[in-house]
């Protein structure tokens, strides 16, 4: 049963660490998206890759956030400094292709919480 | 910029009635619109995808239209089930500028009661 998983599934943080939440997208997949959820938001899309390259970015506060795909089977989110309006769920998602056609398939997220 | 807006935010209805929610999109120039379920503490689930060239999907119980003129989209749910219970989420893939990919609505939290 392939799915996406996202690592941890919670984190509570003091304002100003670092945060880093891993996604690993369903093998084969060549496209991964982060997204953030809050209640006053809704679900944003943060940044996309295709192939391990970003795509784009310009969801995402570049000042704090990076994004970046080490290898074919690991995404990374990281935030630094981070602070309390990170708070948020943030979702992993894998396409096979990332052409719009795609089904995305999400992992459960994880849940962060910066005090 | 796209926006999505679904309406209603929240709806209760008993079990077995037929159900409609909501979606409409401001910028008709989209690839696809998709319809997710989101259950509590879980990620999305895709539903049904529209391409932009056509104006229904179905699947089982659910079947969903789109109006990319009027730029609306609605999910019908026959027969519900208290199984159906979770929050209906409606995205779009537009064509446009900004960043690509998914713009989603806030969601219909749908409560069915048994």
């Amino acid at each position: 049963d392939a799915r996406v998983t996202q690592t941890p599934r919670h984190k509570v943080t003091e304002m100003g660490q670092e945060v880093t939440m891993r996604c690993q997208p369903i093998l084969g997949h060549n496209t991964v998206f982060w997204y953030r959820q809050t209640m006053m938001q809704g679900l944003e899309l943060l940044a996309y890759f295709r192939n391990r390259a970003p795509l784009d970015d310009s969801g995402m506060p570049k000042d704090r956030f990076s994004a970046e795909m080490p290898d074919a089977t690991l995404a990374t989110l990281k935030i630094q400094p981070s602070e309390p309006r990170d708070s948020a769920v943030y979702f992993c998602a894998s396409g096979l292709t990332g052409h719009p056609t795609d089904t995305q398939y999400f992992g459960p997220g994880t849940r962060l919480t910066v005090l | 910029k796209q926006e999505v807006t679904q309406i209603p935010a929240a709806l209760s209805v008993p079990e077995g009635e037929n159900l409609v929610l909501n979606c409409s999109f401001t910028d008709s120039a989209i690839y696809n619109l998709q319809w997710f379920r989101q259950d509590p503490g879980k990620g999305l689930t895709s539903l049904l995808l529209i391409q932009s060239s056509q104006r229904e999907q179905t699947s089982g119980r659910l079947n969903a239209s789109l109006d990319k003129s009027s730029g609306r989209s609605t999910l019908y749910i026959a027969a519900s089930q208290p199984g159906d219970s979770a929050t209906y989420l409606c995205a779009v893939w537009g064509r446009g500028g900004g960043a690509d990919g998914l713009t989603f609505g806030k969601g219909t939290h749908l409560i069915i009661q048994p």
